[in-house]
């Protein structure tokens, strides 16, 4: 079945340094991406969506300028987390549609702790 | 605003005992109705879905939804649950099959011996 793969897994970094994200999307193309953010015993919140050969959308709330997001490709897409700080520490997640099958395919997840 | 609610943040059930979990949405139409499961430190795993059709969707693992539109809810349930699905449950809603997907907050379920 469709993936969606992550990398890194986990990453820590110093605060004030930036830290970029890949969401791929293996064995199918994603014109749309989603990126959410998951704190500690909380639920997934979206933070934006990525569109391929456009910018991004974000949800309100969330700083498109400390958060970019670029579509690179119909099979990436990148997040990058800039001058992060501890409260930017939370576990990433993307998502996929799954080809019009409601659901999407949603990756692993990256652990971001920032220091 | 389009809007899920999980209201049992924690459920606690012996083994083998039945389970349901809660959902309920806010909506103007039928939305995708989904239940995920998250263990710790994981990624989502998709239970289950529905759009329409047979009110009462079987899913993996065992778990069974019941969707009620009179009362815009979305139930999860298990007959006898094991241990290992000890993890959290939540439940989410789309407007259409490719796009964004919002999340309740969450039910986490505790499993005791």
């Amino acid at each position: 079945g469709a993936v969606v793969s992550q990398h890194p897994s986990w990453v820590i970094c110093k605060s004030g340094t930036s830290v970029k994200i890949e969401c791929r999307s293996l064995d199918f193309q994603a014109t749309t991406m989603f990126w959410y953010r998951q704190f500690p015993k909380q639920s997934l919140m979206l933070m934006a969506t990525s569109n391929e050969g456009s910018k991004a959308t974000y949800e309100q709330g969330v700083e498109k300028d400390k958060f970019l997001i670029n579509h690179a490709s119909l099979t990436l897409s990148t997040l990058t987390v800039t001058s992060a700080h501890p409260e930017d520490s939370s576990f990433y997640i993307c998502s996929a549609p799954d080809r019009g099958r409601a659901g999407g395919v949603f990756g692993p997840g990256t652990r971001l702790t920032v220091l | 605003a389009q809007s899920v609610t999980q209201p049992d943040i924690h459920i606690t059930v012996s083994e083998g005992a039945s389970l349901e979990l809660r959902c309920n949405y806010s909506y103007g139409a039928t939305p995708y109705l989904f239940w995920y499961v998250q263990s710790p430190g994981q990624g989502l795993q998709l239970l289950l879905k529905y759009f329409s059709g047979d009110t009462l969707v079987q899913g993996i693992k065992g778990f069974e939804a019941e969707f009620k539109r009179s009362q815009s809810s979305f139930n999860l349930r298990k007959p006898s649950v094991h241990w290992s699905d000890a993890a959290e449950y939540f439940c989410a809603v789309t407007m259409n099959r490719d796009d964004k997907i919002i999340f309740g907050k969450g039910t986490r379920l505790h499993i005791l011996p």
